[in-house]
């Protein structure tokens, strides 16, 4: 079956160092790929997303993303964490076999140190 | 501009008693889906429809039921709650293709004793 794993549950860090969140998926067709962050209390908000072209993304407040297919990988980075970033982080994969449906990951955890 | 609004934010039930959650989108949006959260397992989509009069299952539908009479609105129905139904919920709403993102409610923190 389709699906798609965040292998962190969690990632304690502290200010200014940087950070990587891993997301693989399950499936060799064409895939549209997303990460979704939700602050505390808060909705899901869109970070960045790939469908074509460039595999390196670059999102709002310093993200980005690179997606390498032979490896089925969408991994988020950021060079320097604030403080702020302390939130939920969800990769999610729209699988072309699939409609509009996404699939989620089940979300990294983020504590950012001041 | 409204964005996604659902109701209520919060609610407390009983096992077996029944209840709407409500879903409204001002963004003429075709796609429409309701998700829960439970932690650890990120979101799970349990049903979805893609215009009005269509309604599909989505991979946790069990237990819950849907209707989509006009495009804005989506509410999702409790039938007899149950403790695994503990969760929070989530309305997002898009327009149609697959490359374009979810745009999310606030969700619904829903307690069943």
């Amino acid at each position: 079956a389709q699906s798609v794993s965040q292998h962190n549950h969690h990632v304690i860090l502290s200010e200014a160092a940087s950070l990587e969140l891993g997301c693989n998926y399950s499936y060799g067709g064409t895939v549209n790929l997303f990460w979704y962050v939700q602050y505390p209390g808060q909705h899901l908000q869109l970070l960045l997303k790939y469908f074509s072209g460039d595999p390196l993304v670059k999102g709002i407040k310093g993200f980005e993303a690179e997606f390498i297919k032979s490896k089925f990988s969408f991994n988020l980075r950021k060079p320097s964490v604030q403080w702020s970033d302390t939130a939920e982080y969800f990769c999610a994969v729209n699988f072309n076999n699939a409609g509009n449906m996404l699939t989620f990951g089940g979300g990294t955890r983020l504590m950012v140190k001041p | 501009n409204a964005g996604v609004t659902q109701t209520p934010k919060f609610q407390v039930l009983k096992t077996g008693q029944s209840m709407t959650l409500q879903c409204a989108q001002d963004m003429n949006h075709e796609y429409m889906s309701w998700y829960r959260q439970d932690p650890g397992m990120g979101l799970r989509l349990i049903h979805y429809s893609v215009g009005a009069g269509i309604t599909d299952q989505g991979e946790v539908p069990n237990g819950y039921n849907v209707s989509r009479s006009t495009t804005e609105d989506f509410p999702l129905r409790l039938l007899s709650a149950a403790p695994s139904q503990t969760s929070v919920y989530f309305c997002a709403s898009k327009k149609g293709g697959t490359n374009q993102p979810q745009h999310f409610g606030d969700g619904t923190r829903l307690s069943i004793l």
